[in-house]
């Protein structure tokens, strides 16, 4: 089962516009995570926002973590046409039964369009 | 620095055939995971290992059988494939505990036809 879920699944903006994607969640998390794919590639690493924060910077991203509404957002300031991948929130959450966890649950993605 | 290195890149297999697939990483990481990706699911683990000699069941396990003999690599198997297993798969691994990143290979491209 998904545990995150992206919103909106594609987004098309122009180059120098800010693009926000977006991940909702079921249970609580220890932390989330967003990563990126180049077509063709594999994932890579964004940032890891732990659940007792609520904001994290790296250059021009910014990702916001809401526990209360469970859902956490990317914020991509000031895009290129590098920018054009597709985006994925990956949470870590505790097993329901306890104990320790060991596996990241991806969403489906979003796919950021950036045009020149 | 190569990370994770999967093998092989593309291939096509007949309804039945068998086949291994690769993931090798010089990262000295303890955890590795095998996912498949297909069009509109993202990304669903196969299995997993925490480490040298272990292994795990994830989200979607059957038809493929895993093994960890040495830390660097992970092999994942594919006994009697079918055509529902045409997919993209994914390794990844991480350090030595789930709250760090996961680093990717580039993936292998698997058709059953």
């Amino acid at each position: 089962s998904q545990q995150g879920e992206e919103d909106p699944q594609a987004l098309s903006i122009q180059e120098g516009e800010n693009a926000t994607m977006n991940c909702s969640y079921k249970t609580s998390i220890n932390n989330l995570q967003w990563y990126r794919q180049n077509s063709g590639r594999g994932l890579v690493h964004l940032i890891l926002i732990r659940s007792n924060e609520r904001e994290k910077h790296s250059g021009r991203l910014r990702v916001t973590l809401d526990t209360s509404k469970k859902s956490s957002s990317l914020l991509i300031t000031a895009s290129r046409a590098a920018d054009t991948a597709s985006y994925f929130c990956a949470t870590d959450a505790p097993p329901p039964g306890g104990g320790s966890n060991y596996k990241l649950t991806f969403g489906k993605g979003t796919l950021l369009t950036v045009n020149p | 620095n190569a990370g994770v290195t999967q093998t092989p890149k593309f291939r096509v297999l007949k309804t039945g055939q068998s086949m291994t697939l690769l993931c090798a990483q010089d990262m000295n990481h303890e955890y590795m995971y095998w996912y498949r990706q297909d069009p509109g699911m993202g990304l669903r683990l196969i299995h997993y290992s925490v480490g040298e000699g272990t292994t795990a069941k994830g989200e979607v396990p059957d038809g493929y059988n895993v093994s960890r003999l040495k830390k660097q690599n992970f092999l994942l198997g594919l006994e009697s494939a079918a055509p529902s297993q045409t997919s993209v798969y994914f390794c990844a691994s991480t350090r030595h505990r789930v709250s760090q990143p996961q680093h990717f290979g580039d993936g292998t491209r698997l058709s059953i036809l």
